[in-house]
């Protein structure tokens, strides 16, 4: 079974600041580990996944995100905020092999002030 | 440009009723799935489908069936809906375990 955790339901950040929004994740074999992104009254669009080639993954829109297998995080970032960046962001996991379901966190949704 | 469309963005029905939300994709993925969301809950999972004509529970089926007869085409049923299932639904489909999902806009269901 798997699970993930993002903390922090609400982050607010300055436009031009750093974004960093947590996820952890438990998983018994290795994952698969993905960022999506929320904007309002629309569905959900990937922003980057990490399938284990390289630890660091980088995605649309300059987000990026690291995976640390010794913390059990992915942690999505993006050095500067934009305006635009403003929306819910849902950190997923899923496990590698057939048939495996994919568990999304409770989100976290980010405000982005002038 | 691929595309999952759901067949309503705003449904409003009344206790009791029998809702039937649709949802189509046209990348030709074996996949597909329902899910609800729900603010501070996230997005559960309630069933999915494999194949045509096959489905799997996910985290919370009561009160939910599906029905998935052609390879495009995944349909939830509320056989009798009720207020506590009032909530975003949405649907999404891939093309293999493992990869992406493409999500639809939603469906906000009001059940009064």
């Amino acid at each position: 079974a798997q699970s993930v955790t993002q903390l922090g339901s609400h982050v607010s950040v300055s436009e031009g600041a750093l974004v960093l929004l947590r996820c952890n994740y438990s998983s018994s074999v290795p994952p698969y580990l993905f960022w999506y992104v929320q904007y309002p009254n629309q569905g959900l669009q990937l922003l980057l996944k990490y399938t284990s080639a390289a630890t660091l993954v980088k995605g649309i829109n300059g987000f990026e995100a690291e995976f640390k297998k010794s913390e059990t995080s992915f942690h999505l970032t993006k050095p500067s905020a934009h305006m635009s960046d403003a929306a819910e962001y849902f950190c997923a996991v899923t496990l590698a092999g057939g048939y495996q379901k994919v568990t999304f966190g409770i989100g976290t949704k980010l405000q982005v002030i002038p | 440009d691929v595309k999952v469309t759901q067949s309503s963005r705003y449904l409003v029905k009344r206790t009791g009723e029998k809702v039937f939300l649709e949802c189509v994709q046209d990348m030709d993925h074996e996949n597909m799935f329902w899910y609800r969301q729900d603010p501070g809950l996230g997005l559960r999972l309630i069933y999915f489908s494999y194949d045509v004509k096959m489905k799997e529970k996910g985290d919370i089926p009561e009160g939910y069936s599906v029905s998935r007869e052609k390879k495009e085409r995944f349909s939830l049923i509320l056989e009798s809906a009720s207020t506590n299932q009032t909530s975003m639904y949405l649907c999404a489909s891939t093309a293999g375990w493992g990869n992406e999902q493409f999500f639809g806009p939603g469906t906000r269901l009001t059940v009064l």
